[in-house]
């Protein structure tokens, strides 16, 4: 069966600190992979998605960033946080031919 | 473009209640349409699904069908508990191709013993 870690769980980060939130997946081949974002007020936002190593589509410009270097491993980056970055971030991952997104357990993250 | 709506809440129930959270659609093409749950402090998790007109979806006891005529993909239940007590999103995927979930805003159910 299929799983999807995400790490870590929660993380408190000032801002203009660097960020690096993982996600892995088990269990299936060539996953489409997603980013989405949970904050208060505005619902769940896609940030990227990748159908493949190294190829990222972005949703919304922003001050974060994706890769894919590695078939099952997915990682949201920041240079510098900024407040409005505080959210849940929630990973997922879909067959190609399949539209079902499935979701990882998410990632709290708080920007002081 | 591509929308969803459903009812706020938040909605609380007695336990054995009947639960119904409305959802309705707006698509450009012929849309998959999902129901997620979160409980709190958790990811989201498949609840049910449907592909294409007049399916129904079921899992858990809940159940949602594919009503094409009037854009809609309402959750019920016969009868909640307060293990059921959690955020609802309905949910959208815009045909062959498309990669975005369009999601409603959530409606968080509350069931009381």
């Amino acid at each position: 069966s299929q799983t999807i870690h995400q790490w870590p769980a929660t993380l408190v980060q000032p801002v203009g600190s660097p960020l690096s939130l993982e996600c892995t997946v088990e269990g299936t081949s060539n996953p489409n992979l997603y980013w989405y974002r949970q904050a208060a007020g505005r619902g769940l936002q896609l940030l990227f998605y990748s159908v493949g190593i190294g190829q990222i589509s972005s949703e919304v410009p922003q001050n974060l960033s994706a890769s894919r270097p590695q078939d099952r491993q997915f990682i949201l980056s920041s240079k510098k946080l900024l407040l409005s970055d505080s959210g849940f971030y929630l990973c997922a991952h879909g067959g190609g031919n399949t539209d079902t997104q499935y979701f990882g357990p998410g990632t709290r993250l708080t920007v002081l | 473009g591509n929308s969803v709506t459903q009812m706020e809440g938040p909605v609380t129930l007695s336990e054995e209640a009947f639960l119904t959270i409305n959802c309705t659609y707006t698509a450009t093409g012929y849309p998959s349409l999902f129901w997620y749950v979160q409980y709190p402090g958790e990811g989201l998790q498949l609840l049910l699904k449907a592909t294409k007109a007049d399916d129904k979806g079921s899992n858990k006891g809940f159940e949602a069908t594919y009503r094409k005529e009037t854009t809609s993909f309402h959750l019920e239940k016969g009868s909640v508990q307060v293990s059921d007590s959690a955020v609802y999103f309905c949910a959208l995927i815009d045909g062959a191709g498309s990669y975005q979930l369009t999601f409603g805003k959530g409606t968080k159910l509350s069931v009381i013993p």
